[in-house]
């Protein structure tokens, strides 16, 4: 199947300091990747769908300015923190879609941001 | 977008075949199925996809009523590495506007 990475797999930060995740789809081109958190024992919460080259479309309640998502190519999608805060710590997913032979979706292992 | 509904926890025990309904009744045309595994601490793992009728993989078999309204996951033989959640989501990947949301899954839990 499709490989999706993430890096890193866990940041800890102090509180105002900002935060880069990446997301690369590592065998395949990908032209749509999606931003998930998950706090313990919940679900996936969709934060923003990344288009590469236009801007990322965000969930409702989700604030553009702090979550900063860049699409810059095919492969790499990153989700920015800024200005983090203790409430912002939580297990950040992206994925990444695939289409061949059907559109699926595939996951990265995760980051675990914990601020301080 | 169509909501999934599915059993919130199950539990079974080593060498059961196990089996998961998820209920969509308002699946689009376009609409595909797709169930995740997921392990604590890790990204959710694809397990299995189909359109309609029956799909097997190596890991599990999907079952999908001619109405689509409804699919079953079907794990054969469950060990203990299979507790996990499980979740079934359903959308059209091919169209951009389209999102998956995720339901809050079924937790598997296999005993000895």
């Amino acid at each position: 199947g499709a490989v999706v990475s993430q890096h890193p797999s866990r940041v800890i930060c102090k509180s105002g300091t900002s935060v880069k995740i990446e997301c690369r789809s590592l065998d395949f081109q990908a032209t749509t990747m999606f931003w998930y958190r998950q706090f313990p024992k919940q679900s996936l919460m969709l934060m923003a769908t990344s288009n590469e080259g236009s801007k990322a479309t965000y969930e409702q309640g989700v604030e553009k300015d702090k979550f900063l998502i860049n699409h810059a190519s095919l492969t790499l999608s990153t989700l920015t923190v800024t200005s983090a805060h203790p409430e912002d710590s939580s297990f950040y997913i992206c994925s990444a879609i695939h289409r061949d032979p059907t559109d699926t979706q595939y996951f990265g292992p995760g980051t675990r941001l914990t601020v301080l | 977008l169509a909501k999934t509904t599915q059993p919130i926890s199950m539990d079974s025990y080593e060498g059961q075949e196990v089996n998961i309904t998820c209920s969509h009744n308002n699946i689009a045309t376009n609409d595909y199925i797709t169930w995740y595994q997921q392990f604590p601490s890790q990204g959710p793992r694809f397990i299995i996809q189909g359109y309609k009728t029956k799909v097997t993989n190596e890991v599990a078999s999907l079952f999908i009523p001619a109405d689509r309204k409804s699919s079953t996951l079907s794990l054969p033989r469950v060990s203990l590495s299979d507790t996990a959640v499980y979740y079934c989501l359903v959308g059209d990947m091919n169209n951009r506007d389209d999102k998956i949301i995720f339901g809050k899954g079924t937790r598997l839990h296999i005993l000895p």
